[in-house]
């Protein structure tokens, strides 16, 4: 239950298209719903993060799309562009608790 | 602020040897976390503290892995001894709270 399951594993975009990384989780108690972006030899840095309270989070060429009845939550890279190639991790917790990170999702925008 | 720092970058080592990794969180922090990052599992948790004690070390491998944080400025991971399988990048990160975390450049271990 405290899983965050998350796909795909990799995926391969094209410049200026659209790339959807999905995650589903089984906590309903989850209240907080961060993506993660982590390049090639560095640490994961927070992107955007959405709470139950909304069903979309807009910032910039990124935006959270979250289905709380689904229990899944999604990330959107509008006009992806090369500099976005990087892996993605979405990660969920609960008050109290430290986050829970999904496995991981390795972009490549191909110019 | 310089960011969460962590020494060494990389760390190459033979099996059976003790691998102290250090992290200096942001100042003001008051919490600090330690993950382990390989290609099979992904981001794990291993153990986390808050204003210095440690509240959940239920990642933590085995009893070859040990944590400390004697102060707000310094927390140390010790794997005593290494394997081969321990092999990994490990980070650490600091927060204000359960939420937004902010990871160090993490440490590269091979344990030949």
């Amino acid at each position: 239950q405290q899983q965050v399951k998350q796909s795909p594993q990799s995926l391969i975009v094209q410049k200026g298209g659209i790339s959807i990384i999905n995650c589903a989780y089984e906590n309903t108690a989850f209240d907080y719903f961060p993506w993660y972006q982590q390049f090639p030899g560095k640490g994961p840095a927070l992107l955007i993060a959405i709470r139950p309270d909304v069903s979309e989070k807009k910032e910039g060429r990124f935006t959270i799309s979250f289905n709380k009845s689904a229990k899944q939550f999604s990330l959107h890279i509008m006009d992806s562009q090369p500099g976005d190639s990087a892996t993605y991790f979405c990660a969920a917790n609960q008050a109290g608790t430290a986050l829970i990170f999904g496995k991981g999702t390795t972009l490549s925008v191909s110019s | 602020d310089a960011g969460v720092i962590q020494s060494p970058r990389h760390e190459v080592t033979e099996m059976g040897q003790e691998v102290t990794l250090r992290c200096k969180p942001i100042s003001g922090h008051d919490y600090l976390f330690w993950y382990r990052q390989t290609m099979m599992r992904g981001l794990e948790l291993l153990i986390y503290f808050n204003n210095n004690v440690p509240i959940d070390d239920s990642g933590m491998p085995e009893d070859r892995f040990s944590a400390k944080m004697p102060n707000a400025s310094f927390s140390t991971l010790k794997i005593q001894p290494s394997e081969p399988r321990d092999s990994a990048v490990y980070f650490c990160a600091s927060s204000q709270s359960y939420n937004e975390q902010f990871f160090g450049p993490g440490t590269r271990l091979t344990v030949l």
